[in-house]
């Protein structure tokens, strides 16, 4: 069974451009996640979607936003990057929504610079 | 807001020797989840407990969650070295649909 898939694995990208990642979830799972881990802030919650939809959103800036497919896939994209954007952008997969009592799939993440 | 608090950050211990991580949580939450994660890889998924009292062991770990003290335990018996890890334990949010996670506790085992 494929895990989930996370493209590109790294990317680099000066300020101000904008960036889009992408996210298969394992076949079957209808959740994605998405969190966004750094040396200072850790690990944190940016968005879920559930059946197309965006059911949940973090903390985050407006320039922090994302969709999902009909075929469960998901994008997120953000605007305008800025220096502290650098992070490992992780995709988490789930049948249903959020963790529940399986917990997340997740997948290998995408390794954004900005410089 | 959840907050999630771990300690110790750091641990570096023998092999052979016994410790334990500690993961205490602000508010009520009844899903207490611990995640394994080896330098520049993802999240590995290690115990999910889904109520007070549960215990699970794997190998030799063994996490237990006592919702009423708000705090999840993850004891590490006669560590090797392909433990070393960083460990997080994550809350699941108000809403059930999120994870808050701690800072991670960051394992060296040494000989």
């Amino acid at each position: 069974k494929a895990g989930v898939t996370q493209t590109p694995r790294y990317l680099i990208k000066t300020r101000g451009q904008q960036v889009t990642l992408s996210c298969s979830p394992i076949s079957g799972h209808r959740s994605v996640s998405w969190y966004q881990q750094t040396p200072g802030q850790g690990l944190q919650f940016l968005f879920e979607y559930f059946s197309e939809t965006q059911r949940n959103k973090g903390n985050f800036p407006g320039r922090f936003s994302g969709r999902q497919f009909s075929n469960s896939r998901s994008e997120m994209n953000v605007s305008t990057l800025e220096l502290g954007d650098s992070a490992l952008y992780l995709c988490a997969s789930s049948q249903r929504r959020g963790p529940r009592g399986y917990g997340y799939t997740f997948g290998s993440g995408t390794r954004l610079t900005v410089v | 807001e959840l907050k999630v608090e771990q300690n110790p950050l750091f641990l570096s211990m023998q092999e052979g020797k016994n410790y334990t991580i500690y993961c205490n949580y602000s508010t009520t939450s009844d899903r207490l989840y611990w995640y394994r994660q080896d330098p520049g890889k993802s999240l590995e998924s290690l115990f999910v407990l889904l109520s007070n009292g549960a215990v699970k062991q794997e190998g030799r770990l063994m996490a237990s969650l006592d919702t009423k003290a708000r705090l999840s335990t993850l004891h590490i018996t006669a560590a090797v070295h392909d433990l070393s890890a960083t460990y997080f334990c994550a809350a699941a949010s108000n809403s059930g649909y999120a994870l808050n996670f701690g800072k991670g506790t960051s394992l060296l085992v040494t000989p």
